[in-house]
């Protein structure tokens, strides 16, 4: 059973750049949540998406988009890259049914630098 | 901005002893979860407890909870260097998002 998927690992932008991140998330999960982790913090919650809408935002510009498609996969686009950009994003998935409570599954992360 | 502090921010012990983190939110919250995180790379769920649980175990691993203080700590005893890694709280403060905090760095030495 394959646990959630990120893609790609490892991104390299530069400012002004436009960017999308992917997210498969576990088997039996439908709740995505995405996550922005720069060096040395803690994950800090960029949103979350449920039946393909928006179901919370984190304080994040509205640079950052997002979108989940029928088959609960989703994406994370960031426009006019800056700097301070540059992080590990991480996406989280929920078990089908539990309204996005309990356990998080998270994918390893995309590790994006922006030049 | 993160509503989560831990302390300490980094702890170095020697192998089979036991290391203590602790964790202060600022919220009320429904649960409140701990994760580990190696070489920053995907984290990986340890254990979760709700706002009306005091402790919980999970093989070398107790978490307690005291919500009138809004804090909880992580124990895990016996250590091994595998346990080198960073560990964060978690809070859940509904359905949609957890507030992580800064995390502990935590060096298992031989």
């Amino acid at each position: 059973d394959a646990g959630v998927t990120q893609s790609p690992t490892h991104l390299i932008k530069t400012r002004g750049q436009q960017v999308t991140l992917r997210c498969s998330p576990k088997s039996g999960h439908d709740t995505v949540s995405w996550y922005q982790q720069a060096l040395g913090q803690g994950p800090q919650f960029i949103f979350q998406y449920y039946e393909e809408e928006e179901r919370q935002r984190g304080n994040f510009p509205d640079r950052f988009s997002g979108h989940q498609f029928p088959n609960y996969s989703s994406e994370l686009n960031v426009n006019a890259l800056l700097l301070g950009d540059s992080a590990l994003y991480l996406c989280a998935s929920n078990l089908r049914g539990s309204g996005g409570w309990g356990e998080q599954f998270f994918g390893p992360g995309t590790r994006l630098t922006v030049l | 901005s993160q509503q989560g502090e831990e302390d300490p921010q980094a702890l170095s012990i020697q192998e089979g002893e036991n290391a203590t983190m602790n964790c202060s939110y600022k919220t009320s919250i429904n649960n409140l979860q701990w994760y580990r995180q190696n070489s920053g790379r995907g984290l990986v769920h340890l254990i979760l407890i709700r706002s009306n649980e005091r402790e919980k175990h999970s093989g070398r691993l107790r978490v307690t909870l005291d919500t009138s203080k809004k804090s909880s700590s992580l124990l895990i005893t016996a250590s091994r260097a595998a346990d080198t890694a960073s560990y964060f709280c978690a809070s859940r403060q509904g359905a949609q998002k957890l507030v992580f905090g800064q995390g502990t760095r935590l060096t298992i030495n031989p």
